[in-house]
């Protein structure tokens, strides 16, 4: 079965640290998402790339949050500097295109402390 | 941002039972709708699409009501494992899916 894998599974930090969370896509899928969820928020769409171009980026604090998309087998989604308010799970999904279902990654848990 | 809205529950209710969760909807325009399951602490997962003219699958049963812009979920006989949270997912022309913030259900023995 194709999965999105995302790594690091866990991670926890100091505020301050930069942390960069890595996402596989599965292969052929051309739409890829980063996303927070919280027990408050539900799923907050982040940002978004098709083909590797970065569609919207509206949902990311845009002075500490980066994403990107290296290459069509990897995007990395960024903070620095990292803050307490920043600790969620964030997941990685991907898609075949628009409107097209979702399949997500295990996400990453993130602590900052 | 569009939105969708999901009763948040939870829903309590005894094995066996049936149980129904809507999910409505903004724009008339969209186009995809989809049932997400999600387990404590694990990713969403997907469920089943939601077609026009309805979709079954075992003892779930996808709804969708244009005319009132809402998707529905219908789970029959239900069983233990099928506590969860279930999101659903709207797709809004030239945007990518809308979550519900999802519907918590609690099946018990």
């Amino acid at each position: 079965d194709a999965r999105v894998t995302q790594t690091p599974r866990h991670k926890v930090t100091e505020m301050g640290q930069e942390v960069t969370m890595r996402c596989q896509p599965i292969l052929g899928h051309n739409t890829v998402f980063w996303y927070r969820q919280t027990m408050m928020q539900g799923l907050e769409l982040l940002a978004y790339f098709r083909n590797r171009a970065p569609l919207d980026d509206s949902g990311m604090p845009k002075d500490r949050f980066s994403a990107e998309m290296p290459d069509a087998t990897l995007a990395t989604l960024k903070i620095q500097p990292s803050e307490p308010r920043d600790s969620a799970v964030y997941f990685c999904a991907s898609a075949q295109g628009g409107g097209q279902p979702q399949h997500f990654g295990d996400g990453t848990r993130l602590s900052i402390l | 941002r569009k939105e969708v809205e999901q009763d948040p529950g939870p829903f309590n209710v005894p094995e066996g039972a049936t149980v129904a969760f809507n999910c409505t909807y903004s724009n008339s325009a969209s186009q995809s709708f989809f049932w997400y399951r999600q387990d404590c602490r694990k990713e969403p997962k997907l469920l089943m699409s939601v077609y026009s003219s309805g979709n079954e699958d075992g003892r779930f049963t996808a709804q969708l009501n244009r005319a009132s812009q809402y998707i529905s979920l219908l789970i029959r006989d239900s069983k233990l494992s099928d506590s969860a949270t279930y999101l659903c997912a709207v797709n809004y022309p030239g945007e990518p899916l809308v979550f519900g913030k999802g519907t918590r259900l609690s099946v018990i023995a």
